[in-house]
């Protein structure tokens, strides 16, 4: 199975201010057709996750253009470029490469 | 828009079997883009991926779980549900069910559930 392993996993941010979290993959998850299948997902206090990031770098629908997704193989960041109030809760990564699906351990997220 | 919604029994007794549904609405569980999932998530712990079906009657499961788990799909209800026998204290989560595409290039698991509970307690 893949491992992800997600850095830091608690991450005091300041309404406003840029936050960035790293999530490395035990192997690439750069397919042949040149896109990685990474997701990042964003559970807030007490709801289901919600999908952010596809394929890396793609938002999902509704997201707003202050998450931004980077990096390729092994490699991989989430971008916050202004903290706002409602981004806290934990942050998760998730290849999509394989099955089985391997999750972060999760990135908490507090202002 | 495609909404999913858990239900499940709430409590069960360690060694017994627990049933869970997930009924989809504004889509199809025979939709050819999707896998069906179910992840859980332990009080206090992250995100696990338990398995998924599609509707030509595939399934996957996670290793660890496979002996216990088993997947269904109804499609003249549009739902699908989960089974898990033997249940121990450690099976005591919050369950999701999640639609996640067959083709890697549309979005990820973009719709989820509102999860339901499992206690397992005697």
């Amino acid at each position: 199975d893949i491992v992800m392993t997600q850095s830091p996993l608690s991450l005091p941010v300041t309404h406003g201010e840029p936050a960035s979290i790293s999530c490395r993959s035990s192997q690439s998850l750069l397919y042949n057709n040149g896109h990685n299948y990474l997701d990042w997902y964003l559970q807030k206090p007490g709801q289901s996750p919600q999908l952010l990031i596809y394929l890396g770098s793609i938002r999902a629908s509704g997201v707003p253009d202050r998450f931004s997704g980077s990096g390729s193989g092994t490699d991989f960041t989430l971008k916050i470029s202004r903290v706002e109030a409602e981004d806290v809760g934990i942050y998760y990564c998730m290849q999509a490469l394989e099955i089985p699906r391997t999750f972060g351990q999760g990135t908490k997220v507090e202002i | 828009q495609v909404h999913l919604q858990e239900s499940g029994p709430g409590l069960v007794k360690p060694s017994e079997t627990v049933s869970l549904t997930c009924a989809v609405s504004g889509g199809s569980v025979s939709d050819d883009d999707y896998y069906w999932s179910w992840i859980r998530q332990r009080p206090g712990k992250g995100l696990e991926w338990i398995g998924y079906i599609y509707h030509r009657g595939h399934t996957h499961y996670e290793a660890s779980l496979q002996s216990r788990v088993t997947m269904l799909m109804d499609t003249s209800k549009n739902q699908f549900s989960l089974k898990l026998s033997s249940v121990t204290a450690a099976d005591t989560a919050v369950y999701y069910c999640a639609r996640d595409p067959l083709s890697g290039l549309l979005p990820g698991m973009d719709v989820w559930g509102q999860g339901t509970t499992v206690t397992v307690s005697s």
